[in-house]
C-alpha cells in the first residue's frame, strides 16, 4: 500500500510570493491534516479536510488556506510568503472515522522564503 | 485548552541502556494519547497509542502507560538500539474531534554504540 505523498519536497520563495503544497493520501483515506512543523513552535496544526469539507482549524492566518479534491488529494495554499513561513509542512492522512482515526505522515515539503 | 509537554532534549544513551522519555498533557476532556517517532528525512509514523486510562500502549519494545492521575504518558524502553536514534514526539487527540492533534515539542534521542 502506498503511503503518503508530498510534492514538491523542497521549496525556495521569495518574500510576497505565494506557493502551493500539495498532498496525496493513502488510498481508502478521507481525511487530510496539515501541520507546520519549526525548531521553535514545534507541530502546530493547521487545518483537517474530509471529504472535501473543511472539519478543523487550526489558529493560524488567512494567508493559510487548503482544499481538498474529491479524490482526497488535499492542497495547501500560503499567499503573502513571510519569512516566518519557512518550516516543514507535513501533510497526515487517515480513514477520517471515530472507529480509526490513526494518522500516517508523509515526509514533508520543506519550504524555505528568502 | 489542551497541551501536551515533554522532557527537554537533546538525550544521548549508550546502547542497551534504559530509556525515559516524559510527557505530561493538559486536557479539556478525556483524550486518547501517542507517541510518534520522526527518523532523519521522513515524516512522523505512529510507535503507539492508548485510548482510555490505565491502557498501555506497547511496540518494538517502547511502552507507555495512559495515567489519569498523575495526566502523564511516559515512553519507555528496556534497552535502546542505534537504530532507535531519532525525535520523539508525544500528542493527544479527541475521537470524533476532526483528527486535529495536539503535539509536544519533542525529544530528540542519540544512541550511541
Amino acid at each position: 500500500k502506498a503511503g503518503v505523498t508530498q510534492t514538491p519536497r523542497y521549496l525556495i520563495k521569495t518574500r510576497g510570493q505565494q506557493v502551493t503544497l500539495s498532498c496525496s493520501p493513502i488510498s481508502g483515506h478521507r481525511s487530510v491534516s496539515w501541520y507546520q512543523q519549526t525548531p521553535g513552535q514545534g507541530l502546530q496544526f493547521l487545518f483537517e479536510y474530509f471529504s472535501e469539507t473543511q472539519r478543523n482549524k487550526g489558529n493560524f492566518p488567512g494567508r493559510f488556506s487548503g482544499r481538498q479534491f474529491s479524490n482526497s488529494r488535499s492542497e495547501m495554499n500560503v499567499s503573502t510568503l513571510e519569512l516566518g513561513d519557512s518550516a516543514l509542512y507535513l501533510c497526515a492522512s487517515s480513514k477520517g472515522t471515530e472507529i480509526s482515526y490513526e494518522q500516517y505522515f508523509g515526509p514533508g515539503t520543506r519550504l524555505t522564503v528568502t | 485548552g489542551d497541551s501536551v509537554t515533554q522532557m527537554e532534549g537533546p538525550v544521548t544513551l549508550s546502547e542497551e541502556a534504559f530509556l525515559t522519555i516524559n510527557c505530561t498533557y493538559t486536557a479539556t476532556g478525556y483524550p486518547s494519547l501517542f507517541w510518534y517517532v520522526q527518523y532523519p528525512g521522513e515524516g512522523l509514523q505512529l510507535l503507539l497509542k492508548a485510548t482510555k486510562a490505565d491502557d498501555k500502549g506497547s511496540n518494538k519494545g517502547f511502552e507507555a502507560t495512559y495515567r489519569k492521575e498523575t495526566t502523564s504518558f511516559h515512553l519507555e524502553k528496556g534497552s535502546v538500539q542505534v537504530s532507535d536514534s531519532a525525535v520523539y514526539f508525544c500528542a493527544l487527540s479527541y475521537l470524533g474531534t476532526g483528527n486535529q492533534f495536539y503535539f509536544g515539542t519533542g525529544t530528540s534521542l542519540t544512541v550511541i554504540p
